[in-house]
């Protein structure tokens, strides 16, 4: 049975930082990885998708990393502002359902 | 081209009603998915539905839960007899086929139960 862990639960970082956020699963049997980001009470925005054949993807001041063997992913972000302020969810697909790890509750400070 | 529309996008039923959660998948889409958020917990899939099938409901409570995707207009997420404990952020999510690789997801329909 597929699991998401993401580490740390919340991190809260001065602005300007860059900071690097992580996901691990526990079946390397993917299709594709996704990162999303919800604002509270809001509802999903994607970030990035990593189709199981790649490496990373990188949006921005955003980059997705994805390796398939250890079972982890990471979302560095670049040059933090408090705009970045969100929960950032990573979510699997081993099977056409999306299996989600608890997310990061990320706090920039100005 | 539209995104994936929810609606209502709060509802607010008293212990006994039924729910009932619309989803108008994005065009050319004909596979939907639903996500239930309890709060302070992580998403959860419910079920797969493409046209006129149910593909997986493992997700599903055993009762009072029911969805479906008619030939025409949304998916609908029905919920009787609703209690406290079905407070929460239902999402729904479509693609145009199977193993297509991204899922887009709708704003969401936040429930609450009184």
């Amino acid at each position: 049975k597929q699991e998401v862990t993401q580490i740390p639960a919340a991190l809260s970082v001065p602005e300007g930082e860059n900071l690097v956020l992580n996901c691990s699963f526990t079946d390397s049997a993917i299709y594709n990885l996704q990162w999303f980001r919800q604002d509270p009470g809001k509802g999903l925005t994607s970030l990035l998708l990593i189709q199981s054949s790649q490496r990373e993807q990188t949006s921005g001041r955003l980059n997705a990393s994805l390796d398939k063997s250890s079972g982890r992913s990471t979302l560095y972000i670049a040059a933090s502002q408090p705009g970045d302020s969100a929960t950032y969810l990573c979510a699997v697909d081993s099977n056409y359902q999306l299996i989600w790890g608890a997310g990061t509750k990320l706090i920039i400070k100005p | 081209n539209a995104g994936v529309m929810q609606n209502p996008r709060h509802l607010v039923r008293r212990r006994g009603q039924e729910a009932r959660l619309r989803c108008s998948p994005m065009k050319g889409h004909s596979h939907v998915y639903w996500y239930r958020q309890l709060p302070e917990e992580g998403l959860k899939f419910m079920v797969y539905l493409q046209k006129e099938n149910i593909i997986d409901e493992s997700g599903m409570p055993k009762e009072r839960f029911s969805a479906e995707f008619p030939k025409e207009g949304p998916s609908i997420l029905r919920i009787q007899q609703v209690v406290r404990g079905d407070s929460a952020a239902y999402f729904c999510a479509s693609s145009p086929r199977d193993r297509f690789p991204e899922q887009y997801f709708g704003p969401g329909t936040r429930l609450t139960v009184t």
